[in-house]
């Protein structure tokens, strides 16, 4: 079975500009989240979805959005790119809800 | 507020020498705990993980974590290391509730493994 994939695995933007980032769960997971990773950092929550809907939103601003498609697929938009911003965004996924499985990671800089 | 900390940035261990890891947490309820492992420029790898019963908890690659509700602690062991343990690792807290559940991670601790 295939992990939690995601897409693409770098990126580079401009100030200012908007990003999406893509994931795939893990063949019958229901529930999706996002992290942000800074270097030197540990991840910090993001967005959860399960089935659809946004279950938590962690300590991020507006800028900041994303949602779950039926096929329990999710995107991460961020508007707006600050230097800030440039860091790994990682996706899990859960069967359950209490165990997650993360994927590989997008690399995403801003310049 | 719930937090996890891990005191050690970095530690430097030789190969074959016994590992502990150390990691804190602070959480009203009972904690679901979590360890992960990344290596340079990849995602998380689970560890091992503990949500109730027997406090020590077996994991993948040899290592093994205990937890300690006393000292409210969840340090990670393993009782020899190999240069392919050379990584980050990550001691996480669970936080649940109805159908949302997060994660809460500490700063980590990188691990150096010495030939």
């Amino acid at each position: 079975d295939a992990g939690v994939t995601q897409s693409p695995t770098h990126l580079i933007k401009t100030r200012g500009q908007q990003v999406t980032l893509r994931c795939s769960p893990i063949s019958g997971h229901k529930s999706v989240s996002w992290y942000q990773q800074v270097l030197g950092q540990g991840p910090q929550f993001i967005f959860q979805y399960y089935e659809k809907e946004e279950r938590g939103r962690g300590n991020f601003p507006d800028r900041f959005s994303a949602r779950q498609f039926p096929n329990y697929s999710s995107e991460l938009n961020v508007n707006a790119l600050l230097l800030g911003d440039s860091a790994l965004y990682l996706c899990a996924s859960s069967l359950d809800g209490y165990g997650y499985t993360f994927g590989s990671g997008t690399r995403l800089t801003v310049v | 507020a719930q937090s996890v900390t891990q005191p050690d940035i970095h530690i430097t261990v030789s190969e074959g020498a016994s590992l502990e890891l150390r990691c804190n947490y602070s959480y009203g309820a009972t904690p679901y705990l979590f360890w992960y492992v990344q290596s340079p420029g990849q995602g998380l790898q689970l560890l091992l993980k503990y949500f109730s019963g027997d406090t020590l908890v077996q994991g993948i690659k040899g290592f093994e974590a205990e937890f300690k509700r006393s000292q409210s602690s969840f340090n990670l062991r393993k009782p020899s290391v190999h240069w392919s343990d050379a990584a980050e690792y990550f001691c996480a807290v669970g936080i649940y509730g109805g159908s949302q559940g997060n994660l809460i991670f500490g700063k980590g601790t990188k691990l150096s493994v010495k030939p």
